[in-house]
């Protein structure tokens, strides 16, 4: 059973491009949440996603970032017109329908570098 | 003032030793209460949940104090592969929602040969 997927595992945008980042949950898992570690700092929330549905948005920065979870296909981060203060971990994770809130199972991250 | 808080470390210790973490959170409506690891540029890794009444798994003892908000971590006979950042975290109601977890910055351990 493979765990969380994320790709890319390393991302290198110039300042003003898009950056995109995938996620693909756990097989069977329905729940989606986006976590960025800034360096030397703790993992913070940024949104939780079901399938078609954001449920909770409220750590995603005002601007420039969105995210989606299609019916078919995998989780996106999008962020456009990327800037330094950008340049992060971005982990997802996952949990399965009706689990506990500690089962997130959490991916490899994409390290994004903004030039 | 943090919604978690740990002391950040490093923590330097010789193989075989005890080491003890703490973690004090703000919120008094807090649910939920782990113990996370994370190695060097990898993804977090569930350590063990933690319950008032503590629990233990193996080396590892985590206890939960409510009435102090606090929350700790024992790790005894401590190996060369417990270096690692342990995070707290915790999971604050937010927005209607009792699914984000709130993430400490995490206490950085090396045991020593």
């Amino acid at each position: 059973n493979a765990g969380v997927m994320q790709n890319p595992r390393h991302l290198v945008r110039r300042r003003g491009q898009e950056a995109r980042l995938r996620c693909s949950p756990m097989k069977g898992h329905s729940h989606v949440y986006w976590y960025r570690q800034l360096p030397e700092e703790g993992l913070k929330f940024m949104v939780y996603l079901q399938k078609e549905n954001i449920i909770d948005e409220s750590g995603m920065p005002k601007e420039r970032f969105s995210a989606e979870f299609p019916k078919e296909g995998p989780s996106i981060l999008r962020i456009q017109q990327v800037v330094r203060g950008d340049s992060a971990a971005y982990f997802c994770a996952s949990s399965p329908p009706g689990g506990r809130q500690e089962t997130q199972y959490f991916g490899p991250g994409t390290r994004l570098l903004v030039l | 003032r943090k919604e978690v808080e740990q002391d950040p470390g490093p923590f330097n210790v010789p193989e075989g030793a005890t080491v003890a973490f703490n973690c004090t959170y703000s919120n008094s409506a807090s649910q939920s209460f782990f113990w996370y690891r994370q190695d060097c540029r990898k993804e977090p890794k569930l350590l063990m949940s933690v319950y008032s009444s503590g629990n233990e798994d193996g080396r590892f003892t985590a206890q939960l104090n409510r009435a102090s908000q606090y929350i700790s971590l024992l790790i005894r006979d401590s190996k060369l592969s417990d270096s690692a950042t342990y995070l707290c975290v915790v999971n604050i109601p937010f927005s209607g929602s009792a699914r984000q977890l709130t993430f400490g910055s995490g206490t950085q351990l090396t045991v020593l040969p």
